[in-house]
C-alpha cells in the first residue's frame, strides 16, 4: 500500500497569508489526525478526523480549522497567518481510532515570513 | 487536560551503553504506543501496549506498561548508532472521545 502523501513538501508564506495542507491517508483509513511539531514545542495534536467528522480539537485558536473528504483525505487550513506558526505539519492515518497504530506522513515544513 | 511527560529530554551515550526512556501521563491510559523519529524524518510506529504490567520485546528493545496505566518505559539494551532519533510515547486517556497525546519526547544521540 502507498504510504500516507502530503502535500505541498515545503511552503513559504508572509504573515497575515492563508495556507491550506493536504494529507491523503493510507488506503482504507478513516481515520486521520493533523499535528504541529516546533522545536520547542514537540508534537501538539490540532484535530482528529473520522469518516468526515471532527472527533477531537486541540487547543489551537480558530484561524486553525480542518476537514476531511468522503474519500477520507483530509485538508487543513491556517488563516492570517503569524510569525509563530512556522512547523512541521505532519498528518498522520490509522484504520480504527484507539487501538490502532497512526502512520505518519513525510509533512509540510511552513515557514512563515 | 492530560499531560504526558517523558524524561530526560536528551540523552547521550556510547554505543554499547543501555539506554531507558521513561513516560508519565497525568490520568490513566487506555493504551500506550511508542514511536521513534529519525533526524529529518517522521515518527514511525514501534509498538503498542494494553494490559496493566505488559511488557514487550523487539530485539534490544524492551517496552513496559505500569501497573496503574499511567506511566511507561523503553528500554534499549547495547546502543547503537542507528538508534539515534528521538523517541515519543503516546497514549489515549480512558474514554472512547479522548485523543491520542504524544509525550513529549527524549532525543538519544549514539556515539562511538
Amino acid at each position: 500500500k502507498a504510504g500516507v502523501t502530503q502535500t505541498p513538501r515545503y511552503l513559504i508564506k508572509t504573515r497575515g497569508q492563508q495556507v491550506t495542507l493536504s494529507c491523503s491517508p493510507i488506503s482504507g483509513h478513516r481515520s486521520v489526525s493533523w499535528y504541529q511539531q516546533t522545536p520547542g514545542q514537540g508534537l501538539q495534536f490540532l484535530f482528529e478526523y473520522f469518516s468526515e467528522t471532527q472527533r477531537n480539537k486541540g487547543n489551537f485558536p480558530g484561524r486553525f480549522s480542518g476537514r476531511q473528504f468522503s474519500n477520507s483525505r483530509s485538508e487543513m487550513n491556517v488563516s492570517t497567518l503569524e510569525l509563530g506558526d512556522s512547523a512541521l505539519y505532519l498528518c498522520a492515518s490509522s484504520a480504527d481510532r484507539t487501538y490502532y497504530e497512526q502512520y505518519f506522513g513525510p509533512g509540510t515544513r511552513l515557514t512563515v515570513t | 487536560g492530560q499531560q504526558v511527560m517523558q524524561i530526560p529530554q536528551y540523552q547521550h551515550v556510547q554505543e554499547g551503553e543501555d539506554f531507558t526512556t521513561y513516560c508519565n501521563s497525568s490520568t490513566t491510559l487506555s493504551n500506550i504506543q511508542w514511536y521513534k523519529q529519525r533526524p529529518g524524518g517522521h515518527p514511525v510506529f514501534l509498538i503498542q501496549l494494553v494490559k496493566s504490567g505488559e511488557v514487550k520485546k523487539q530485539k534490544r528493545l524492551t517496552f513496559q506498561f505500569g501497573e496503574a496505566k499511567k506511566n511507561s518505559s523503553l528500554h534499549i539494551t547495547a546502543t547503537q548508532t542507528t538508534d539515534v532519533g528521538t523517541y515519543f510515547c503516546a497514549g489515549r486517556a480512558t474514554g472512547t472521545a479522548s485523543k491520542l497525546t504524544f509525550g513529549t519526547g527524549t532525543r538519544l544521540q549514539v556515539t562511538l
